[in-house]
């Protein structure tokens, strides 16, 4: 069981260029996740999907789209990175009912 | 949706028992109370959660006060690898499952 997996780990990118993190979760979840951390900050969420076919926007949503592709996979993308958004981007999922958070092991992103 | 506040650093001796308190004084009846952790820059490892009644299971103990307004994590022997970043986290009632991570507390077990 790999848990969650998220790709790339690492991406370098210009102003103004586009990308997707991708998440994938092999728990049978029907909840996932995407985070952001900054340096010395909590984790800020930035979109999360209920359940297949549904999302919603969390604390910071702006400059970001999501897709909830199917019940395993769940991308986010930046259209036109700005620096504002080179973070650590975590992707998780859960159990509607449990609650316990899985976390995938992070994307750091850096915007130049 | 309900907020916590917490210490933003503490300290605790090797062996000793660490005790993170955390106040959520919104929250509502049907939320529940979550602790995590975040060793590095490593994702957020689950500790324990809780609803009105205390918990404990092999990580940690969960005292909640009987107006849920606070609420203390306590690690029984910390030991140096408890030295993370602690969230308390309420949970968001209704659709979705929403959790919203605060800045936490930064535990540093001293040898």
């Amino acid at each position: 069981n790999a848990g969650v997996t998220q790709t790339p780990k690492f991406q370098v990118l210009k102003t103004g260029q586009s990308m997707t993190l991708q998440c994938a979760q092999d728990m049978n979840h029907n909840s996932m996740y995407w985070y952001r951390q900054d340096p010395g900050m909590g984790l800020r969420l930035i979109y999360y999907s209920a359940s297949e076919g549904t999302t919603d926007k969390g604390e910071v949503p702006n400059g970001y789209n999501v897709s909830r592709l199917n019940k395993r996979e769940f991308s986010l993308r930046l259209e036109s990175a700005a620096p504002s958004q080179t973070s650590v981007y975590f992707c998780a999922s859960s159990e509607v009912l449990s609650g316990e958070l899985f976390f995938g092991e992070g994307s750091r992103l850096t915007v130049l | 949706d309900a907020k916590t506040t917490q210490p933003p650093s503490m300290d605790c001796a090797e062996g000793r028992a660490a005790n993170l308190p955390c106040n959520h004084s919104t929250i509502s009846g049907n939320e529940y109370v979550y602790w995590y952790r975040q060793i590095h820059s490593q994702g957020p490892q689950y500790i324990i959660h809780g609803l009105k009644n205390n918990e404990t299971n092999e990580m940690a103990s969960l005292i909640i006060t009987e107006d849920r307004k606070s609420s203390t994590l306590i690690l029984p022997h910390a030991t140096l690898r408890d030295t993370a970043v602690y969230y308390c986290i309420v949970r968001v009632a209704g659709t979705g499952n929403q959790f919203y991570f605060g800045t936490g507390t930064s535990l540093t077990v001293i040898p």
